[in-house]
């Protein structure tokens, strides 16, 4: 089944404690992406990556980073979480050309204490 | 950065009426997408709209990408209770953006 995948769905931490989100997909996309997800604001893109090794920021990359080593993953990295980051995550994946058509993960749910 | 303008934030109908919802931006986009999330997934695509003027349907559901390149509405015929969700509308120019959805709710 095709799909994008993220672990894990829910998680609990404290202020400071490095933590990393995985995403992956199994369509031999191009494209991924990392959005937040807050009440009234929407979607927000964190980063985004055309291709392996090719990263870039996006509306909100402050407090995150990412990597893309291989095309299947593209896992986002909090290396010291702070509350203003508790936020519903969302990982998306597309081929190109129809890059701007996105499937999404279904979402992880991210509590900083 | 700014958001798209969608409206309207929530909307009440009972089963078998007709839905509108739009999406504005001061930016010029070169596509439109139409999302729908449920609760506890991820937005799932509904509609691609690529050219300005361009009108779509999939199923009950028809979407159009405005003339100036600015708006998209998208129109939901004859609701039934599964269309209950958060309708999102996505515009793409110098990167993507998201509008803050619609959450339908529809009365049996």
């Amino acid at each position: 089944e095709a799909q994008v995948t993220q672990n894990p769905r829910y998680l609990i931490t404290v202020t400071g404690k490095k933590l990393t989100v995985t995403c992956s997909q199994n369509m031999n996309h191009e494209y991924m992406s990392w959005y937040r997800q807050d009440p009234g604001l929407g979607l927000r893109q964190i980063y985004y990556s055309m291709n392996v090794e090719v990263t870039d920021k996006g509306d909100v990359p402050e407090g995150y980073k990412v990597s893309r080593k291989e095309k299947r993953n593209f896992p986002l990295i909090l290396e010291s979480p702070s509350p203003n980051q508790t936020s519903l995550y969302f990982c998306a994946s597309s081929p190109i050309p129809r890059w701007r058509t996105q499937y999404f993960g279904p979402g992880t749910r991210l509590l900083v204490l | 950065g700014q958001q798209l303008n969608q409206s309207p934030q929530s909307m009440f109908i009972q089963e078998g009426e007709d839905v509108s919802m739009n999406c504005t931006s001061s930016s010029i986009f070169n596509t439109w997408l139409w999302y729908k999330q449920d609760p506890g997934e991820g937005p799932v695509l509904l509609i691609a709209l690529y050219k300005a003027g361009e009108l779509t349907s999939n199923g009950r559901l028809t979407a159009q990408f405005g003339i100036t390149r600015k708006d998209s509405f998208l129109n939901i015929s004859a609701s039934i209770p599964s269309d209950v969700g958060i309708y999102f509308c996505a515009g793409h120019g110098n990167d993507m953006r998201f509008g803050a959805g619609t959450r339908l709710t529809v009365k049996p």
